[in-house]
C-alpha cells in the first residue's frame, strides 16, 4: 500500500517561498508508470492541480502558476518537492502530493497524501 | 486551463438515484477517456470513485457509476445514501499533459 506524506512549513511570510516536500513509502518512486503531483485547495473551495513530476525530472506545470514554481525530485530519499515563490495570501491552501499512474489505457490519480494546511501571513 | 464545470449543487432522497454532469472541452473530457470522480467528506482526503471514464475501483460500490458522451462525463449514485452526502469533484487529463478539476458539486441528501 502505498502512502505519501507532506511535510513542510505551516506558516510562510508574504513574498517568501513556500516549500514541501512529500515522502512516498511502501513503493518506489523510480517505478515507472507513476507521475507525482501537488494539487491545493483553498479553503471551501475546489482543487487545484500544481503540477507533476517523473522520476526521470521531467515536469509539468499548471500554466497560471508556472512563473513561480519548481518541482524536483530525490530518488535516493523516496521524496519530490514544491517550491512556489513570491507567496501571497492567495497561495494559502491545503496541499496535497498525490501519485497518477499511466498506463496505454488509464490515467487517474489513485493515492493522496493527508494534505498540509500552509498559511501566508506576516 | 479552466476548470471543468459541474453544478453546485445536487440533491435526492435516500434510495433515489442522482446524477452530477461535468463539463469541458475537446481538448480534456472529449479528447480522452481518462475522466476520474473523486468524493470528499469535510475535512477528508479525496477518494477516487471512478477512473477511466466508467471504472471503479476495488471497494466501491456499485451504485456509483460513470459514463461519459462528447465533452461531457457523468457519476451516478443510485441507491442513494446518507453516507453519500459529500462534495465530488470530476477530474480529466488534458492534451496539455495536465490534469484540470471540475469545479464540484455538494450532494445532499434529504
Amino acid at each position: 500500500q502505498v502512502q505519501l506524506q507532506e511535510s513542510g512549513p505551516g506558516l510562510v511570510k508574504p513574498s517568501q517561498t513556500l516549500s514541501l516536500t512529500c515522502t512516498v513509502s511502501g513503493g518506489s518512486i523510480s517505478s515507472g508508470g507513476y507521475f507525482w503531483n501537488w494539487i491545493r485547495q483553498h479553503s471551501g473551495k475546489g482543487l487545484e492541480w500544481i503540477g507533476s513530476i517523473y522520476y526521470s525530472g521531467s515536469t509539468f506545470y499548471n500554466p497560471s502558476l508556472k512563473s513561480r514554481l519548481t518541482i524536483s525530485v530525490d530518488t535516493s530519499k523516496n521524496q519530490f518537492s514544491l517550491k512556489v515563490n513570491s507567496v501571497t495570501a492567495a497561495d494559502t491552501a491545503i496541499y496535497y502530493c498525490a501519485r497518477d499512474q499511466r498506463s496505454r489505457t488509464n490515467y487517474y490519480i489513485d493515492y493522496w497524501g493527508q494534505g498540509t494546511l500552509v498559511t501566508v501571513s506576516s | 486551463q479552466s476548470a471543468l464545470t459541474q453544478p453546485a449543487s445536487v440533491s435526492g432522497s435516500p434510495g433515489q438515484s442522482i446524477t452530477i454532469s461535468c463539463t469541458g472541452t475537446s481538448s480534456d473530457v472529449g479528447g480522452y477517456n481518462y475522466v476520474s470522480w473523486y468524493q470528499q467528506h469535510p475535512g477528508k482526503v479525496p477518494k477516487l470513485m471512478i477512473y477511466a471514464v466508467s471504472n471503479r475501483p476495488s471497494g466501491v460500490s456499485n451504485r456509483f457509476s460513470g459514463s461519459k458522451s462528447g465533452n461531457t462525463a457523468s457519476l451516478t449514485i443510485s441507491g442513494l445514501q446518507a453516507e453519500d452526502e459529500a462534495d465530488y469533484y470530476c477530474s480529466s487529463y488534458t492534451s496539455s499533459s495536465s490534469w484540470v478539476f471540475g469545479t464540484g458539486t455538494k450532494v445532499t441528501v434529504l
